[in-house]
């Protein structure tokens, strides 16, 4: 099983600024089948990034991702107070499908 | 646009079973491989099981093996996940999310199990 592990746990930001958030893997992920989520109070998660650093449809361009092998980043230029979430990243590499434990963003 | 619609959460006994329905709609349903993955109260997400269209491959998560069966009715763009023998760690929101390639492309809002006495 590849375990994600996501730094910081809590990232305070103001609006404005750039986040960076950490997804390392206990294994190499190849292919970079690697996704990230963004998870607002009592909504499903949404689809932000996969493939390390394809766009998901409708997300706009401040969010990006990189990354390869085991370190994968998600970045998200000029904060706004809708980015307030919990952001997950994903490895669809193999199974089990595991999930990191998640980083909350504050604004 | 895409929509998924889970029902069918409660409150049920230790030991008791459940099933969980996923309806979906705004894509064409059999195309398309699904999942399920659950959350705890306040708790990050958890992968439980997925379904290929045809049910010729259907994977679990370790914890559920022998207790879940996922399976699908495509004439009627459902997916379903029985849980039986139900223990209070299987508490959690439930979604079923659209499985594209191993990524979850779409999810629904979730229906909430709860395992107590």
């Amino acid at each position: 099983e590849i375990v994600l592990t996501q730094s910081p746990g809590t990232l305070s930001m103001s609006p404005g600024e750039r986040a960076t958030l950490s997804c390392r893997a206990s294994q190499s992920v190849r292919n970079n089948y690697l996704a990230w989520y963004q998870q607002k109070p009592g909504q499903g998660p949404r689809l932000l990034i996969y493939g390390a650093s394809s766009r998901a449809t409708g997300i706009p361009e401040r969010f990006s991702g990189s990354g390869s092998g085991t370190d994968f980043t998600l970045t998200i230029s000029r904060l706004g107070p809708e980015d307030a979430a919990v952001y997950y990243c994903q490895q669809y590499r193999s199974l089990p499908r595991t999930f990191g434990q998640g980083t909350k963003v504050e604004i | 646009e895409v929509h998924l619609v889970e029902s069918g959460g409660g409150l049920v006994q230790p030991g008791g079973s459940l099933r969980l329905s996923c309806a979906a709609s705004g894509f064409t349903f059999r195309n398309y491989w699904v999942t399920w993955v659950r959350q705890a109260p306040g708790k990050g997400l958890e992968w439980v099981a997925n379904i290929n269209q045809y049910e010729s491959e259907i994977y679990y998560l370790d914890s559920v093996k022998g207790r879940f069966t996922l399976f699908r009715d495509n004439a009627k763009n459902s997916l379903y996940l029985q849980m039986n023998s139900l223990r209070a760690e299987d508490t959690a929101v439930y979604y079923c999310a659209r499985d594209t390639f191993g990524f979850f492309d779409s999810w629904g809002q979730g229906t909430l199990v709860t395992v107590s006495s």
